[in-house]
């Protein structure tokens, strides 16, 4: 069982729709974090929430951290090709960093 | 820019050789990760390093050992490789603090 449920695993949406993905837990974290990963490359961290409630914006990309702190969500406006990739989200518990199976998004032009 | 530079992108080997995957970093931090990377398993964390000379086992750290002999560096090696090793390797380095990875470009290994 991971520690870090994404959903949904794969979605393929044309340019231009909205769409959420999701990181759940029933830990509490400290903080979490969402990364991109494009095919044969390594993740690329896109943000880190902190507070529970917190929501960051990163252009067309909100993120938005659970009150409790044991879940979050990354939604993104009118999506664009350039979007697809893997959708990862982490968190901390006891010094080591856990990853979850990730989202792959797919945006069709 | 800030960089993580792993020695080879595409790696082929056989069984039971040993193997050698390399990582430097050019950002002083203190902390670096080998994770592994296959389908429907995600990220699964090999061993880490929180200083030099200094390593811990993560998830998954049976047929690997680690070397950090300089801050810079973190070597991940395979004593005798395995089919079951064919995977994706990444490596990443992060500062102490709420502060996220950063990771390399990844190697890709086959062993045969």
């Amino acid at each position: 069982t991971q520690l870090l449920e994404q959903s949904p695993q794969f979605l393929s949406i044309q340019e231009g729709e909205n769409l959420t993905v999701y990181c759940n837990s029933s830990s509490v974290f400290s903080s979490l974090q969402w990364y991109r990963q494009e095919p044969g490359e390594g993740p690329v961290l896109l943000v880190t929430v902190v507070t529970g409630g917190e929501v960051k914006k990163l252009k067309r990309l909100t993120f938005q951290f659970g009150d409790a702190r044991k879940d979050s969500s990354l939604h993104i406006t009118a999506a664009q090709t350039g979007d697809t990739g893997l959708y990862l989200c982490a968190a901390a518990v006891a010094n080591k960093f856990y990853f979850g199976s990730g989202t792959k998004l797919n945006v069709k032009p | 820019d800030v960089k993580v530079t792993q020695s080879s992108r595409y790696l082929v080997k056989r069984t039971g050789e040993k193997v050698f995957l390399e990582c430097v970093q050019d950002m002083d931090h203190e902390n670096m990760f080998w994770y592994r990377q296959d389908p429907g398993l995600g990220l699964r964390l090999i061993y880490f390093s929180y200083d030099v000379k200094m390593k811990e086992k993560g998830d998954i750290p049976e047929g690997y050992s680690v070397s950090r002999e300089k801050k810079e560096r973190f070597s991940l090696i395979l004593e005798s490789a395995s089919t079951n090793q064919t995977s994706m390797y990444l490596c990443a380095s992060r500062r102490d603090g709420n502060y996220g990875y950063t990771f390399g470009s990844g190697t890709r290994l086959t062993v045969v």
